[in-house]
């Protein structure tokens, strides 16, 4: 299976300030199509997790453009460029190139 | 605007079996693969299993091989999970997302499953 695997696992951010995830597999994401499956999830605190970004860099419908993800192969980074108090929980790296799906262990993020 | 709502969860006993289903709205259901997601209590998230828009293609994780099935009714709008020989480690909030291109784009509220004596 690959191991997704981010960090750091808690940041404390002050509202307005960047805020900065890594997650890196244990394989490359790059499937043979050539696209690479690599998703962001929030689970804000008592909600289900809800998708921000698809194949590595794509903001999903609605999400703010303060989130941007990057990265290729086995390394990426999802950034918040200024984090607001709606941003606090829980994110979550997937991969889905390959079987099973994965996720990171997840990252929690906390307001000053 | 697009919806799936979770239900089936509850207390049972090891060894047992429970069916969930979750309901799809909003989008055209038979053409979107879909997937179970669980998180067990204070956890991190769990792919399950995953069926195609068909059905010609379903997969598992290898922690519930065996023992859990999927199945959808497209007639019905309808996703299913049936989980037998259920363990303590089943425990859980299980969540149903539409799949898109791989990416899991809705998600449900979830249920609880909760597998003790």
């Amino acid at each position: 299976d690959v191991v997704m695997t981010q960090s750091p696992l808690s940041l404390s951010v002050t509202p307005g300030q960047p805020a900065s995830i890594s997650c890196k597999s244990s394989q490359s994401l790059l499937h043979s199509d050539g696209k690479t499956y690599l998703y962001w999830y929030l689970q804000k605190p008592g909600q289900s997790p809800q998708l921000l970004i698809y194949e590595v860099f794509s903001r999903f419908s609605g999400v703010p453009d303060r989130f941007s993800g990057s990265g290729s192969g086995t390394d990426f980074t999802l950034k918040i460029s200024r984090v607001e108090a709606e941003d606090v929980g829980v994110y979550y790296c997937m991969q889905a190139t390959h079987l099973p799906r994965t996720f990171g262990q997840g990252t929690k993020l906390e307001i000053k | 605007e697009v919806q799936v709502v979770e239900s089936g969860g509850g207390l049972v006993k090891p060894g047992g079996s429970l069916g969930l289903s979750c309901a799809a709205s909003g989008f055209t259901f038979s053409s979107y693969s879909m997937n179970w997601v669980r998180q067990a209590p204070g956890e991190g998230l769990e792919w399950v299993s995953s069926i195609s828009s068909s059905s010609s293609y379903i997969y598992y994780a290898d922690s519930v091989k065996g023992r859990f099935t999927i199945s959808r009714d497209n007639a019905k709008n309808s996703l299913y999970l049936q989980m037998n020989s259920l363990r303590a480690e089943d425990t859980a909030v299980y969540y149903c997302a539409r799949g898109t291109n791989g990416k899991f784009d809705y998600w449900g509220q979830g249920t609880l499953v909760t597998v003790s004596s």
